[in-house]
């Protein structure tokens, strides 16, 4: 069974700060890997996506991979109210088979 | 706005009816995917088709079926519905399979 784990959290962080997601992933086949944000009663918004091990930045956004751990990261800086929202880590195989983790809850008290 | 619209935004429909929920791609993606997201999880992957084929397939049973036409939408299918088919319908188009995928806004459909 393929899965991939992510913390359900809430995770609460205070306006400003750093805020960290972390996703696991059991199929050392994955090929591609997503980070997408879901506010309540709203469909998925993709933010980050990343192939290849290393970092990836976009503005306040770092993706974080490691195929050999099996493992993929979210960082947000200068975090923001309006970043409060679910965080689900998809991952991507050669099957075509995107699957999901159930998402970490994020809060940013301002 | 990702460009891609699903239609209709609400269902209700009553266990053993059929019901048929509509996606239409952003423009230049050739590939659809549907997901099944119940509350408080993640998307579960239906079924995807590329080209009009179908391109891969979910842990879902038969009664899941689809459709994509010459233009790139799509329709998904659900026969013989049961109350667990309660859920948020998620379609998701890309450039090609294995790309990254936008979402549309969903079909809440709920079966009592």
């Amino acid at each position: 069974q393929k899965e991939v784990e992510q913390n359900s959290g809430p995770l609460s962080v205070p306006e400003g700060a750093i805020a960290s997601l972390n996703c696991t992933y059991s199929d050392r086949g994955s090929q591609s890997f997503f980070w997408y944000r879901q506010y309540s009663g709203k469909s998925p918004e993709l933010i980050m996506f990343i192939y290849s091990n290393g970092d990836k930045e976009d503005g306040r956004f770092t993706a974080q991979l490691n195929k050999a751990s099996q493992y993929v990261s979210l960082l947000i800086r200068d975090s923001q109210p309006s970043d409060s929202a679910t965080y689900l880590c998809a991952v991507n195989d050669n099957n075509n088979d995107m699957r999901f983790g159930a998402g970490t809850r994020l809060t940013v008290k301002p | 706005e990702t460009g891609v619209t699903q239609s209709p935004t609400h269902l209700i429909k009553t266990r053993g009816q059929q019901v048929t929920l509509r996606c239409s791609s952003q423009s230049g993606h050739n590939t659809v995917s549907w997901y099944q997201q119940a509350l408080g999880q993640g998307p579960q992957f239906i079924f995807q088709y590329y080209r009009e084929e179908e391109n891969g397939r979910g842990n879902f049973p038969p009664r899941f079926s689809g459709l994509q036409f010459p233009n790139y939408s799509s329709e998904l299918n659900v026969n013989a519905l049961e109350l667990d088919d309660s859920a948020l319908y998620l379609c998701a188009s890309s450039w090609t399979s294995g790309n990254e995928q936008y979402f549309g806004p969903g079909t809440r459909l709920t079966v009592t």
